[in-house]
């Protein structure tokens, strides 16, 4: 069974640091692009960062950008959020998704990890 | 603010038609495929049509997907209760060089 499971959400303080892991099984890992989807609290999705199978390619949201880091290790079949400097407006549902190509559709997805930042 | 706009809400009967607008610009959608995702209540999304129009293997060809210019559409036909759910549409923009979803659209099965 094809499985996307999120983890390393939670409670932190602006300002904080908290790094999100994506564990995947089922799936060939490094045939796919990995990305970070959230959403916010009765919001809609916000793509946040996304990584190329062989990490050659990455991209973040104007959100986002100098604050997360992605990150990716095929071996262990596992993708990385790193957040510093976390602000209010970053409290979410992460999705961890996967997609076949750069551009294409996110063909799987995770159930998610939450982070809410407050203090 | 979302990229790409959708209508906040649609709502049919069951057996209906109904229709879902994407609208977007010459550097996402006008340029770029468009992808739909289905999202039930409290669950994660799922892709629903990709490539404009295709289907993911298990999705029932009563959804169906098309695009024209900077605008595009998901219809499902044959409503059912099930398909009460928010859909969004999704594209990669060149400018942002980055992907865009619409706002979400919640559909209602009166």
């Amino acid at each position: 069974e094809v499985q996307l499971v999120e983890s390393g959400g939670g409670l932190v303080q602006p300002g904080r640091s908290l790094r999100l892991s994506c564990a995947a099984s089922g799936v060939t890992f490094d045939h796919y692009g990995m990305h970070w989807v959230r959403q916010a609290p009765g919001k809609g999705l916000e793509w946040v960062s996304g990584i190329s199978w062989n990490s050659g390619t990455i991209g973040y949201a104007d959100s986002v950008k100098g604050r997360f880091t992605i990150s990716r290790d095929n071996a262990k079949n596992s993708l990385y959020l790193q957040m510093n400097s976390l602000r209010a407006e970053d409290t979410a549902l992460y999705y961890c998704a996967a997609s076949s190509s750069w551009y294409g559709a996110l063909d799987i997805w995770g159930q998610g990890t939450m982070v809410t930042v407050s203090s | 603010q979302s990229v790409l706009t959708q209508p906040p809400s649609a709502s049919g009967t069951p057996g209906q038609r109904v229709t879902i607008s994407c609208s977007g610009s010459s550097s996402n959608i006008g340029s770029n495929t468009v992808n739909w995702y289905q999202q039930l209540p409290g669950t994660a999304p799922k892709l629903l049509i990709y490539s404009n129009n295709q289907w993911p293997s298990g999705v029932p060809d009563r959804f169906s997907g098309s695009k024209s210019g900077t605008s595009a559409s998901l219809a499902i036909s044959g409503l059912q209760s099930e398909d009460e759910a928010d859909y969004y549409c999704a594209a990669w923009d060149d400018s942002l060089n980055g992907r865009v979803f619409g706002g979400g659209t919640k559909l209602t099965v009166l």
